[in-house]
């Protein structure tokens, strides 16, 4: 079973406007990474934040780590409708082993 | 560089039967990663290979099973299929362990 959980489990927004979903873990968070999936198909890996980060950027993208609370939050700024996906957070386990959380859909209406 | 490629992508298959699943990692990948993906239990690990040795292993039963090749290649095999097996299935390649490629994954329906 997963060990992440993401909220919102679905948003809907409008072109230019942002968004934000966030990661929280049962466990420690180790390396997280954010992915983003289209439509039922392969993954792409979006940003990494190392445990000893705090916030980093990424073009339009913005993450934040809280390792005392066990979350992270992702920020998408002025979305467009392109940004529709799937997005998902990943804790590293060791051994290329990803534990995932259940994921954000985003829809961004034209 | 051409990405990660994963044969078939769809797999129509009975329960009872078996199937192979091929991931064609990055050139110069010599780790590859599976994730079984459903509807309830989301996005799962069910192993790692690297240089054709299995590192880690997730939560599956013995029915799923692969290997890796010495030009990186791997295969992932699940036997006596159930209805449950049903999911996308990811093949993913890295050079290190923080960022991953993931391939376009396989559909596999068992009826």
């Amino acid at each position: 079973s997963q060990q992440g959980e993401e909220d919102p489990q679905a948003l809907s927004i409008q072109e230019g406007e942002n968004a934000t979903m966030n990661c929280s873990n049962k466990t420690s968070i180790n390396n997280l990474q954010w992915y983003r999936q289209n439509s039922g198909r392969g993954l792409v890996h979006l940003i990494l934040i190392r445990s000893n980060e705090r916030e980093k950027h990424s073009g339009r993208l913005r993450v934040t780590l809280d390792t005392s609370k066990k979350s992270s939050s992702l920020l998408i700024t002025a979305s467009r409708a392109a940004d529709t996906a799937s997005y998902f957070c990943a804790t590293d386990e060791g051994f290329q082993k990803l534990v995932f959380g259940t994921g954000t859909r985003l829809l961004v209406s034209p | 560089k051409a990405g990660v490629t994963q044969t078939p992508r769809y797999l129509i298959k009975t329960r009872g039967q078996q199937v192979t699943l091929s991931c064609s990692p990055i050139s110069g990948h010599r780790s590859v990663s599976w994730y079984q993906q459903t509807p309830g239990q989301g996005l799962q690990f069910l192993f790692e290979y690297f240089s054709e040795t299995q590192r880690n292993k997730g939560n599956f039963p013995g029915r799923f099973s692969g290997r890796q090749f010495s030009n990186s290649r791997s295969e992932m095999n699940v036997s006596t299929l159930e209805l449950g097996d049903s999911a996308l299935y990811l093949c993913a390649s890295s050079v290190d362990r923080y960022e991953q490629y993931f391939g376009p994954g396989t559909r596999l329906t068992v009826t």
